[in-house]
């Protein structure tokens, strides 16, 4: 069994350019979820999925960024149009959906520097 | 309004040595619960433990043990006897009964040998 895994690593692109990040999430877990890690400061939440269905988002998620999970399993964060202050962190974590557990597992992150 | 303080940026200690960090969480719901989470150089966070408001024992895992306490709104984590390999980055984390963590700032933690 892997774990969660994210494609990017690591992207540059230049300010105005749109990018995807892909996660596939730990098989048999029905929850993802994506943060948002910025240099010296935890992990921002900034939307979820319970199957196929977005149940939250963040006001951090504005506009510009767009998260699908069309099948239930691997999810995709797209960003258009990037600005230098989204050069972060993207991770993805993912579990099992119970009442509340915060065992959530994360893939490596997907590094996004905006130039 | 929900919020998790991590006051200590970086600690340094020797191998051997005993370390605690701090965690202060504020909240309004009486029912939540509280996480500690590790961030290695890899990057990848692992999840360390869980803990709910109704539950305040203290909990002790090999090296590792966690002192909640209600009244000062404190989660704290120490590490006995520390080892290199417990370098990284630690999180302390809040949810009211969902699975949205709340993090702090982390706590960099170098063990030198």
């Amino acid at each position: 069994d892997t774990g969660v895994s994210q494609d990017p690593r690591h992207k540059i692109t230049k300010r105005g350019q749109n990018v995807t990040f892909r996660c596939d999430p730990i098989s048999e877990h029905n929850r993802l979820y994506w943060y948002r890690q910025t240099l010296g400061q935890g992990p921002e939440f900034l939307t979820y999925f319970q199957n196929e269905a977005q149940l939250e988002k963040s006001r951090l998620l504005s506009d510009r960024f767009s998260a699908e999970r069309p099948k239930g399993s691997f999810s995709t964060l797209e960003i258009q149009r990037t600005e230098q202050g989204d050069s972060a962190m993207y991770l993805c974590a993912s579990s099992l959906e119970v009442v509340v557990t915060g065992e959530l597992f994360f893939g490596e992150g997907s590094r996004l520097t905006v130039l | 309004a929900q919020k998790v303080t991590q006051a200590q940026t970086e600690i340094s200690v020797v191998e051997k040595e005993d370390v605690t960090l701090d965690c202060v969480y504020e909240t309004r719901d009486t029912t939540y619960y509280l996480f500690w989470y590790k961030q290695p150089p890899s990057g990848e966070l692992v999840f360390l433990i869980r803990r709910n408001s109704f539950d305040e024992q203290n909990e002790i895992s090999g090296r590792y043990s966690w002192n909640f306490q209600k009244s000062t709104s404190s989660f704290n984590f120490t590490i006995t006897a520390s080892q290199v390999v417990d370098s990284a980055v630690y999180f302390c984390a809040l949810s009211e009964n969902t699975d949205k963590l709340i993090f702090g700032t982390g706590t960099r933690l170098q063990v030198f040998p």
